[in-house]
């Protein structure tokens, strides 16, 4: 199975941060990279699609960039609705997915 | 608008199977290209896929728990069942379904599809406890 781990797993920001979550994969996955956001007892919420395609009614400080085995996801400016766990998932195996450890955002 | 729901017991005993009912509006399992999936996450663990089932019936389970897990569709009742036997403490966890969707892709020199998991169900929590 593909690996994915992120960096941090954790981290503490302010409203109006510019915060960088990093995924890394064990092979390479292309842009077969998604990120998810997720908060307790909620369902998980997609963000991000093929890297750096914003689903559709996500706000756009949200954003994604990266290919082969290095990804990143960007919130612009956070917001207080913001902090959650957020995932990365490989899409590039399909018959195998998997997504990575998380890293969770709480307010400084 | 696409929902999906789980439901099934909330407490099941070590060795016991379990079964869970996933129950979706808003899409069917006739439609081509359809998917959808079985996740869970321990308490405080990472998310862990399991299975998944297409439209046309092919299936696909996590290589871990292969050997523990069943995953069925009834199209006629728009519902996805995923049975897990043996049930050990260590299978504590929120179990969600999803849909998977796919867009195609396309260069001057290949095609495929990106897929991503676009809509959840909000989970149902299983505990194992004797």
């Amino acid at each position: 199975d593909i690996q994915l781990t992120q960096s941090p797993s954790s981290l503490s920001a302010s409203i109006g941060d510019r915060i960088t979550i990093t995924c890394r994969a064990s092979e390479s996955i292309g842009t077969y990279l998604n990120w998810y956001q997720h908060k307790s007892g909620k369902a998980p919420k997609l963000l991000i699609y093929a890297a750096s395609s914003l689903q559709s009614g996500v706000p756009s400080r949200f954003s994604g960039s990266g290919s082969g085995t290095d990804f990143t996801l960007t919130i612009s400016s956070l917001q207080p609705e913001d902090f959650a766990t957020y995932f990365c998932q490989q899409s590039y195996n399909t018959q195998g997915v998997t997504f990575g450890p998380g890293t969770k955002v709480d307010i400084k | 608008q696409v929902t999906l729901k789980e439901s099934g017991p909330a407490l099941v005993k070590p060795t016991q199977t379990l079964t869970l009912t996933c129950t979706f509006s808003g899409l069917s399992l006739r439609t081509a290209g359809m998917r959808v999936n079985w996740i869970r996450q321990p308490p405080g663990k990472a998310l862990e896929w399991l299975a998944h089932i297409d439209w046309d019936d092919d299936k696909f389970y996590s290589t871990s728990l292969k050997t523990r897990l069943t995953i069925s569709k009834d199209t006629s009742k728009n519902q996805v069942v995923l049975t897990m036997t043996n049930m050990d403490p260590v299978d504590t966890a929120t179990y969600y379904c999803s849909r998977t969707t796919a867009t195609p892709w396309e260069t001057a020199m290949a095609t495929g599809y990106y897929y991503y998991m676009d809509v959840w169900g909000k989970g149902t929590t299983v505990t194992v406890s004797s």
